[in-house]
């Protein structure tokens, strides 16, 4: 089946463009996760929604971060006026509910220049 | 605050030989463990875990060991095979709390290269 897909892979922003991830989780799984990866390190947790409601987000770095799931579906993590520091690998994974095994979809490297 | 800590970068092993990477943490209020790997280009998939009241788990060829006492956990890998050339992640997590469900804090990755 689908597993979890990310669109764009690659995106080129100017230092104080707004962008917008977006991330398409596994048919029926409720859990979903973002994650930041930068160069050489693993993943650092950003935000995660079960169903629509934005459970946790004490991972986002700055006010500039904002992340949604209106319809507990397709989720899109946008970040507002980029930095040179936001540079990293955006990672999303989705879950069923109650289970630790996120499964994670290939990420969107984001390069801001 | 780095709570996961994967101090080798990197590990070369022969083809047929055990691969083992380690992994250590701080915060004794993690309770359950996944390795994940990640080939280039793709996001990392989950290979095995161990919930603390454990300290083996075994599926195939991958081995987990956890020491609570020490807050150390290895994966074993025998026979390693050229296909498990990867990046290894090892992820904790604070499950008895519905804040932390979830949300797992990962090492920065091992990169292992097995050689024929």
């Amino acid at each position: 089946g689908a597993g979890v897909s990310q669109s764009p892979r690659y995106k080129v922003a100017k230092r104080g463009q707004d962008v917008a991830l977006r991330c398409d989780p596994i048919s029926g799984h409720v859990s979903l996760f973002w994650y930041q990866q930068a160069l050489g390190q693993g993943p650092e947790f950003l935000t995660y929604f079960q169903n629509e409601a934005q459970l946790d987000k004490s991972g986002l770095p700055s006010d500039r971060f904002f992340a949604e799931r209106p319809e507990g579906s397709v989720s899109t993590l946008k970040i507002q006026r980029t930095q040179q520091e936001d540079s990293a690998v955006y990672l999303c994974a989705s879950s069923l509910v109650g289970s630790h095994e996120q499964y994670f979809g290939p990420g969107t490297r984001l390069t801001v220049t | 605050d780095q709570q996961v800590k994967q101090n080798s970068p990197s590990l070369s092993v022969q083809e047929g030989r055990i691969s083992i990477l380690n992994c250590d943490y701080t915060n004794s209020m993690f309770d359950y463990f996944l390795w994940y790997k990640k080939y280039p280009a793709e996001g990392p998939t989950f290979l095995i875990s161990i919930s603390s009241i454990k300290d083996k788990n075994e599926d195939g060829r991958f081995t987990v060991f956890l020491n609570k006492s020490a807050k150390h956990l290895s994966l074993h890998i025998v026979p390693s095979q050229p296909g498990d050339s990867a990046v290894y992640f090892c992820a904790a997590s604070g499950e008895g709390s519905t804040d932390s469900w979830g949300k797992f804090q990962f090492g920065a990755g091992t990169q292992v290269v097995v050689t024929p």
